[in-house]
C-alpha cells in the first residue's frame, strides 16, 4: 500500500518567506510526527500528534514554526519568515498506535533552501 | 541527547554478516533498544527492538547483553543495498515519551 506521502519534495523559499510542508501519512494512522534533519546529521524530533491533538511541540525551534493536523489525518508543518538556518530536510512520519508501541513508517521528507 | 554510542562508520563485504554494536550504558528497566536505518535520499526504515530477550525478524537480529548496556544488530547476509546509516535509540515504548532521539548513527558500508 502507499507509504507516507510528503509536498513538495524540494521547496527553496528566500529569507523572510513563508513555507507550507505537507504530509499524508498512511491511512488510519493513529500518531503523526515532524523531524528536521540538519546535512549530517540525525533527525532532531520537532513535534508529535495523536490523532487531531498536538500532544508534544518541544522541538518545534521556534514561535516561527507550526504545526496542525487539523483532521487527524493530513498534516502541515508552518515555518514563516524563514531564515537561512531552517535549511535542512523535514521528515514526517506516521505509526499506527499511539506513541512508539509501533513501528514509525517516515516518508522521504521535503528539501528545503533558504536563499 | 541521544544516550546511545555507535562507531561513526563501518564496512561490510557483500555476503558476509555485519555486526553493528551499540552501547546504551545509562538504559533504564523501561526502555526499549529501537534500530533504525536510513538509506540515502529516503527517510529512515524501522528494523527491529527489544527489550531484554533476542529478536528476530526478516531483515535483522537483534542482540541484547544481559546487563542490557549494550547491543548488536546483525544482518547476516549483507547486500549493497544494505548501504545506509545505521541508528541504534533507547527509548521508553510508551507512556508520556513519544519521541525518538536519533544520534548520528553509523554509517554501514557495503562493499563488493
Amino acid at each position: 500500500g502507499a507509504g507516507v506521502s510528503q509536498s513538495p519534495r524540494y521547496k527553496v523559499a528566500k529569507r523572510g518567506q513563508d513555507v507550507a510542508l505537507r504530509c499524508d501519512p498512511i491511512s488510519g494512522h493513529v500518531s503523526l510526527f515532524w523531524y528536521q534533519q540538519a546535512l549530517g546529521q540525525g533527525p532532531e524530533f520537532l513535534t508529535y500528534f495523536q490523532n487531531e491533538a498536538q500532544l508534544d511541540k518541544s522541538g518545534l525551534p521556534s514561535d516561527r514554526f507550526f504545526a496542525e493536523r487539523p483532521e487527524g489525518s493530513v498534516s502541515t508543518l508552518k515555518i514563516q519568515r524563514t531564515q537561512q538556518e531552517d535549511s535542512a530536510v523535514y521528515l514526517c512520519a506516521s505509526s499506527l498506535a499511539p506513541g512508539l508501541t509501533s513501528p514509525l513508517h517516515f516518508g522521504n521528507g521535503t528539501r528545503l533552501t533558504v536563499t | 541527547d541521544a544516550k546511545t554510542t555507535q562507531p561513526p562508520s563501518m564496512d561490510c563485504a557483500e555476503g558476509r554478516a555485519a555486526n553493528l554494536p551499540c552501547n546504551h550504558s545509562t538504559i533504564s528497566g523501561n526502555e526499549y533498544v529501537y534500530w533504525y536505518r536510513q538509506i540515502h535520499s529516503q527517510g529512515p526504515q524501522y528494523i527491529i527492538h527489544g527489550l531484554k530477550n533476542n529478536e528476530t525478524n526478516e531483515m535483522a537480529s537483534l542482540i541484547i547483553t544481559e546487563d542490557r548496556k549494550s547491543s548488536t544488530l546483525i544482518l547476516p547476509h549483507a547486500t549493497l543495498r544494505d548501504t545506509a546509516v545505521y541508528y541504534c535509540i533507547v527509548s521508553i515504548y510508551g507512556g508520556a515519551t513519544n519521541k525518538l532521539i536519533f544520534g548520528t548513527g553509523t554509517l554501514l558500508a557495503v562493499q563488493p
